[in-house]
């Protein structure tokens, strides 16, 4: 069974603060996606990241997946209360039956107070 | 608007009732996944679709809970029975079939909330 451990689970910080979420597991995934899910919504991917040691950059956010694929880390920089929400991060599964099935952690719930 | 269209958007129902959920996924797309999603959790993989053959199911999918999609469009999750248990947000997820994992993006669904009483 794949597993992934987010944390911290909740973050609560003042506007203008940084922060990172981290995302790990013992698998290997094809690919990591990180979303985010306002209340009562769906999942918004907000990024993919597919080669080990890929960072991206999304304005203030920063991703990086690891060498060996099997973590990840999302840094926002300078949080602004419109960051606030739901954030997870997904492994996909690469072949067989399984193809593209997403193994989710268990979200980082995000509070920027102004 | 992601273009998937989950129906209803709630749904309030006692205990031991059947309900079916239904989701519309992008036209073009021939991959469609269901997930479940408890308060304060990420949301966990229940089935999967390509086109209209059901290729996996969790082990979290009982025998009360089943899926289908008949002609490779639409889908429909039905809970037989319903226990307070199955509370949850129920998500539908749409993917086409790019040549590269950065094309192979699940689009959401805005999802059933369901609530057993």
């Amino acid at each position: 069974t794949q597993l992934l451990e987010q944390s911290p689970q909740f973050l609560s910080i003042q506007e203008g603060e940084n922060l990172t979420v981290y995302c790990n597991s013992s698998s290997v995934f094809s690919s990591l996606q990180w979303y985010r899910q306002e209340p009562g919504e769906g999942p918004v991917l907000l990024v993919t990241v597919v080669t080990g040691g890929e960072v991206k950059k999304l304005k203030r956010l920063t991703f990086q997946f690891g060498d060996a694929r099997k973590d990840s880390s999302l840094h926002i920089t300078a949080a602004q209360p419109g960051d606030t929400g739901l954030y997870l991060c997904a492994g996909r599964n690469a072949g067989g039956t399984s193809y593209g099935k997403l193994t989710f952690g268990q979200g980082t719930i995000l509070t920027v107070h102004p | 608007d992601t273009g998937v269209s989950q129906d209803p958007r709630h749904k309030i129902t006692k205990r031991g009732q059947n309900v079916t959920f239904r989701c519309d996924p992008i036209s073009e797309h021939n991959r469609l996944y269901w997930y479940r999603q408890t308060l304060g959790q990420g949301p966990e993989f229940l089935t999967y679709f390509q086109n209209e053959a059901q290729l996996e199911k969790s082990r979290l999918l009982s025998d009360r809970f089943s899926a289908e999609r008949p002609k490779g469009s639409f889908s429909t999750l039905e809970i037989q029975r319903t226990e307070q248990g199955d509370s949850a947000m129920y998500l539908c997820a749409s993917q086409g079939q790019g040549a590269t994992e950065v094309q192979n993006i699940q689009y959401f669904g805005a999802g059933t909330r369901l609530s057993v009483l």
